[in-house]
C-alpha cells in the first residue's frame, strides 16, 4: 500500500507570506494526527483529525494555522501570515484504529525567511 | 502533564560498539511506550514498542524494557552497523496508540566504520 505522502517536501517563503502543507494518508485510514518539530526540538502533537471532525486541536499555536480535511481524505495545514518561529518540520501521520499504530509520512521542511 | 526525557545527542560509536539511549518518562496512569527512528531523508518509523509494565519491545536488533519502577525504556542493540546511524525519537501515549504521541527530543546517532 502507498503510504503517507506529505507535499511539498521543502518550502521557503517569507515572513508574512502563506503556505499551505498537503498531507495524504493511507488510504481508508480514518485518523489523521498533525505534528511539528521546531529548532531540533522535541516533535509536538498539532492535532488529530477522525474522518472530518477535529477530534483534538489542543496543539495548534494559534489562529496562524487553519487545518482541514476535505472528505476525510486528504488534509492541509495553511500558515497564514508566516512568522520566523513557524521554521521547523512538520510531519503527518495516519492510522486505521488504535491497534495499527501510526505511519508517518517524510515531513514538510519550512523555512521561514 | 505528560513528559519524556532523552539522552542528550549527538552520539557517535564504532561498528559494533553497544548503544544504549536513555529514556525516562512522566506520565499519569498506564502509557504505552515508543522508539521511533529517522533515517536520512525518510519520514518517521516505528521501531519498537511496549504497552504494559514489563513488557519488552524488540525489532531489529533493538531492545527496550518498560521500567515501570524507573519510568524509564531505553533502547539498547549490542553491535551497531553503519546503517543504524539516524535520529531516535522516545515517545509515549496514554492510550493503546492511537493518540496523540508525546516525543522526546531526539537522538541523532552516528556510527563510524
Amino acid at each position: 500500500e502507498a503510504g503517507v505522502t506529505q507535499f511539498p517536501s521543502h518550502s521557503v517563503i517569507e515572513k508574512g507570506q502563506t503556505v499551505t502543507l498537503r498531507c495524504d494518508p493511507i488510504s481508508g485510514h480514518d485518523n489523521l494526527y498533525w505534528y511539528r518539530r521546531v529548532m531540533g526540538k522535541e516533535i509536538k502533537f498539532l492535532l488529530h483529525f477522525v474522518k472530518e471532525s477535529k477530534q483534538d486541536e489542543s496543539g495548534m499555536p494559534n489562529n496562524r494555522f487553519l487545518a482541514e480535511r476535505t472528505g476525510g481524505t486528504y488534509s492541509t495545514l495553511k500558515v497564514q501570515p508566516a512568522e520566523l518561529e513557524d521554521s521547523g518540520v512538520y510531519f503527518c501521520a495516519s492510522s486505521q484504529d488504535y491497534m495499527g499504530g501510526y505511519t508517518f509520512g517524510s515531513g514538510t521542511r519550512l523555512t521561514v525567511v | 502533564g505528560n513528559s519524556v526525557t532523552q539522552m542528550e545527542g549527538p552520539v557517535t560509536l564504532s561498528e559494533e560498539a553497544f548503544l544504549t539511549i536513555n529514556c525516562t518518562y512522566t506520565a499519569t496512569g498506564y502509557p504505552s511506550l515508543f522508539w521511533y527512528v529517522q533515517y536520512p531523508g525518510e519520514g518517521l518509523q516505528l521501531l519498537l514498542k511496549a504497552t504494559k509494565a514489563d513488557d519488552k519491545g524488540s525489532n531489529k536488533g533493538f531492545e527496550a524494557t518498560y521500567r515501570k519502577e524507573t519510568t524509564s525504556f531505553h533502547l539498547e542493540k549490542g553491535s551497531v552497523q553503519v546503517s543504524d546511524s539516524a535520529v531516535y525519537f522516545c515517545a509515549l501515549s496514554a492510550g493503546f496508540g492511537n493518540e496523540k504521541l508525546t516525543f522526546g527530543t531526539g537522538t541523532r546517532l552516528t556510527i563510524i566504520p
